[in-house]
């Protein structure tokens, strides 16, 4: 079975900072592996899918993440952050012939201040 | 754009109580999914449906959960007999059903059932 570890319940950076939020997997397969935003009381949104080919995905929102199979790794990056970008991040992951079934991980509140 | 509604917005039941909880999935979507999300805890997959069948379900879907697709346009999971520890936010979910498990999965803005 998959799973999915994010690294950090809470994430506080400065308005213009740096975003990386962390995510590692555990599959037996080669994974699908997604990150989606989810705003207060809102469902959630997609940011960025990593299916097949680059390795680099680029998302919406100015969002981009990296595929590292040898570090089982798909971290969440953005160069300057936004107030607006203060959502809780969910890492997810998939296979095929699961039933589309998506595993998340724990989440990751991210804190912009000033 | 399309989006994926959910009804009620927040539902409250007696323990014992049956609640059926809506959804309408985005229109040309094919396979349908309910998540649950207990308060601080992770999203959890619970089924997903396609073609007028569960595809997968997990091991929180027991005996006392059931989904259907109604109609055209509706997809409903229905809860026999509510416990306290069923309280917790229902997403429901749609992807268009075209490339399986790479396709996008659009959610809903969920509905939050508490038991009492």
């Amino acid at each position: 079975a998959q799973s999915v570890t994010q690294l950090g319940s809470h994430v506080s950076v400065s308005e213009g900072a740096l975003v990386l939020l962390r995510c590692n997997y555990s599959s037996s397969v080669p994974p699908y592996l997604f990150w989606y935003v989810q705003y207060p009381n809102q469902g959630l949104q997609l940011l960025l899918k990593y299916t097949t080919g680059a390795t680099l995905v680029k998302g919406i929102n100015g969002f981009e993440a990296e595929f590292k199979k040898s570090e089982t790794s798909f971290h969440l990056t953005k160069p300057s952050a936004h107030m607006s970008d203060a959502a809780e991040y969910f890492c997810a992951v998939t296979v095929t012939g699961g039933g589309n079934k998506l595993t998340f991980g724990t989440g990751t509140q991210l804190k912009v201040e000033l | 754009e399309p989006e994926v509604t959910q009804t009620p917005s927040h539902q409250v039941t007696q323990m014992g109580q049956e609640v059926i909880l809506r959804c309408v999935p985005i229109s040309n979507h094919l396979y349908f999914y309910w998540y649950r999300q207990i308060l601080g805890q992770k999203v959890e997959f619970l089924v997903s449906f396609y073609n007028n069948e569960i595809s997968e379900k997990s091991e929180i879907f027991d005996d006392q959960f059931s989904v259907e697709r109604p109609d055209g346009s509706n997809f409903t999971l229905k809860i026999r007999s509510t416990k306290l520890e069923d309280s917790a936010m229902y997403f429901c979910a749609s992807s268009i059903g075209l490339a399986g498990s790479t396709d996008t999965q659009y959610f809903g803005p969920g509905t939050r059932l508490t038991v009492l």
